[in-house]
C-alpha cells in the first residue's frame, strides 16, 4: 500500500458542477497538506495548503483535512473548463535532519465540459 | 513574478547516450529538488540540496544519476548512460528554506525526456 491513495479518475463534470477530489494517506506523521494542479506538460502550481484538520476556504477552492481519518479533500464550486487539469495531493513530514520532504497521490485528471 | 527555470524543455536520446538537465530556482531559494514523474503518476523525489549541500538522495540511482548544486544557485542533473524506463518528465523544484515550516515548493515547466 502506498502512504498516499489517490484516484487517477478521469472524472468528468458539466461546467458549474461541484468537485470533490480526495486523497486517503497512511502515514499518521504527515504535517502539512497541499492541492497541486498541474496542467498537460507543465509543471505543478500550488493551489492550497493546510496544516490543521478542518475546512480552508480561497476564492472557487475549498480544502479539507480530516486527520483522524487519514482523508484530505478539495472542493471546486462553480467548475470551469479551465479547471480542466490533473490535482495531485501532496504532504510533507520534517525528517530527522530537520529538513522536510513531499510525497505526492498519483494525481487525478478533471475533465470540465462547457 | 519569479520562476524556476528549466531547460531543455524536451530532449529525445537514445538509450545508452547521456543527457543534461539544468535547473535555476528563484532567486534567494536555498533549498532545491529535482524529481521524476512517470506519466499517470505523482513526482517523486530523486534529489534535495541545501545551499550546495546534498540533504536526501536515498531515491538517486546513483549507478547512473548524479547531480550537482556547485556553487548553491543553479543545478545540474545528469543521466549516463539513459535506459528506456527513463522517460519520464524531470521536475525541479525550489523553496526559501528546506527546514520546518510550510514545505511550499515553486515547480518550474520540467524537462520531458523520451528514450529510445
Amino acid at each position: 500500500q502506498k502512504e498516499v491513495e489517490q484516484d487517477p479518475g478521469p472524472l468528468s463534470v458539466p461546467e458549474g458542477a461541484i468537485v470533490s477530489l480526495n486523497c486517503t494517506y497512511s502515514n499518521s506523521a504527515f504535517q502539512y497538506f497541499m492541492w497541486y494542479r498541474q496542467y498537460s506538460r507543465k509543471g505543478p502550481e500550488l493551489l492550497m495548503y493546510t496544516y490543521s484538520s478542518g475546512n480552508k476556504e480561497d476564492g472557487r477552492f475549498t480544502a479539507q483535512v480530516d486527520k483522524s481519518s487519514k482523508y484530505i479533500s478539495l472542493f471546486i464550486r462553480d467548475s470551469q473548463p479551465s479547471d480542466s487539469a490533473t490535482y495531485l495531493c501532496a504532504m510533507s513530514v520534517s525528517m530527522n535532519s530537520g529538513y522536510s520532504t513531499l510525497t505526492f497521490g498519483k494525481g487525478t485528471m478533471l475533465l470540465v465540459s462547457p | 513574478e519569479a520562476e524556476v527555470a528549466q531547460s531543455p524543455r524536451y530532449k529525445i536520446t537514445e538509450k545508452s547516450q547521456a543527457v543534461a538537465f539544468w535547473c535555476d530556482p528563484i532567486s534567494g531559494h536555498a533549498t532545491l529538488y529535482w524529481y521524476r514523474q512517470i506519466l499517470g503518476q505523482g513526482p517523486e523525489l530523486l534529489v534535495q540540496f541545501q545551499d550546495e549541500s546534498v540533504v536526501d538522495d536515498s531515491q538517486l540511482p546513483k549507478d547512473r544519476f548524479s547531480a550537482e548544486r556547485l556553487k548553491g544557485v543553479d543545478s545540474t542533473l545528469k543521466i549516463q548512460p539513459a535506459e528506456l524506463g527513463d522517460s519520464a518528465m524531470y521536475l525541479c523544484a525550489s523553496r526559501t528554506s528546506g527546514r520546518g515550516g510550510t514545505d511550499t515548493q515553486y515547480f518550474g515547466p520540467g524537462t520531458r525526456l523520451t528514450v529510445l
